[in-house]
């Protein structure tokens, strides 16, 4: 079965640092690229940042370009996002996702871990 | 930057059938995909490439997609249908190319 368990949440003040993880299994990892999303509480979902299969090529949202930094272990089937200067709005629960193409950006996001909630408050 | 808009919220009767549009510049050149997401859990890919239906999906849902719109349509709604669907595209139209999720609907099965 492929799933993917996010851990790594927590209450953090502002302008702190706090890392996620995501553990992948019933597939083969280093294979695909994979996604963070995020949902503030009662909000939309927001795509965070992606990641090649290999770990060469990244990209972010604007609102987290210099502030997240989306990262991989193909070895241990995990993936996990550094979270630096914390702020409020990044307030949300943390989905990571497989991308089911990994060639072109067109394709879906399948599966989603059952996410880890990140609070910033002082 | 890119926005897809999608109604708040759609009510239906069971039985009968609820659709969804989603909305955006240039959409009809990309694919569009559709989540799921009940309250308290993960979204659910449930329409992928504006029309295709992953396996366990049922036949009822279904999507479209014609010039600036796509749309999702739910067939014979059933009360386990009441959740919020979200639309997906990716942007590579722009300077800052990324992934977009529409607003957001609420389907409520009256």
């Amino acid at each position: 079965e492929v799933q993917l368990v996010e851990s790594g949440g927590g209450l953090v003040q502002p302008g702190g640092s706090l890392r996620l993880s995501c553990a992948a299994s019933g597939f083969t990892f280093r294979s695909y690229w994979m996604h963070w999303v995020r949902q503030a509480p009662g909000k939309g979902l927001l795509w965070v940042s992606r990641i090649s299969s290999d770990g060469s090529s990244t990209i972010y949202a604007d609102s987290v370009k210099g502030r997240f930094t989306i990262s991989r272990d193909n070895a241990k089937n995990t993936l996990y996002l550094q979270m630096n200067s914390l702020r409020a709005e990044d307030t949300a629960v943390y989905y990571c996702a497989r991308d089911t193409g990994g060639y072109s950006g067109y394709d879906p996001f399948d599966p989603w871990g059952r996410g880890t909630l990140v609070t910033v408050s002082s | 930057s890119y926005v897809l808009t999608q109604p708040p919220s759609v009510s239906v009767a069971p039985g009968k059938t609820a659709s969804i549009t989603c909305g955006g510049n240039n959409i009809g050149s990309t694919s569009v995909h559709w989540y799921q997401q009940k309250p308290g859990q993960a979204p659910v890919l449930v329409i992928y490439y504006d029309s295709d239906r992953p396996s366990g999906i049922p036949e009822r849902f279904s999507g479209s997609k014609s010039g600036n719109t796509a749309a999702l349509t739910i067939s014979r709604v059933e009360a386990g249908d009441e959740a919020d669907y979200y639309c997906q595209v990716w942007d590579s139209s722009s300077d800052h190319k990324g992934y977009v999720f529409g607003t957001g609907t609420k389907v409520t099965v009256l």
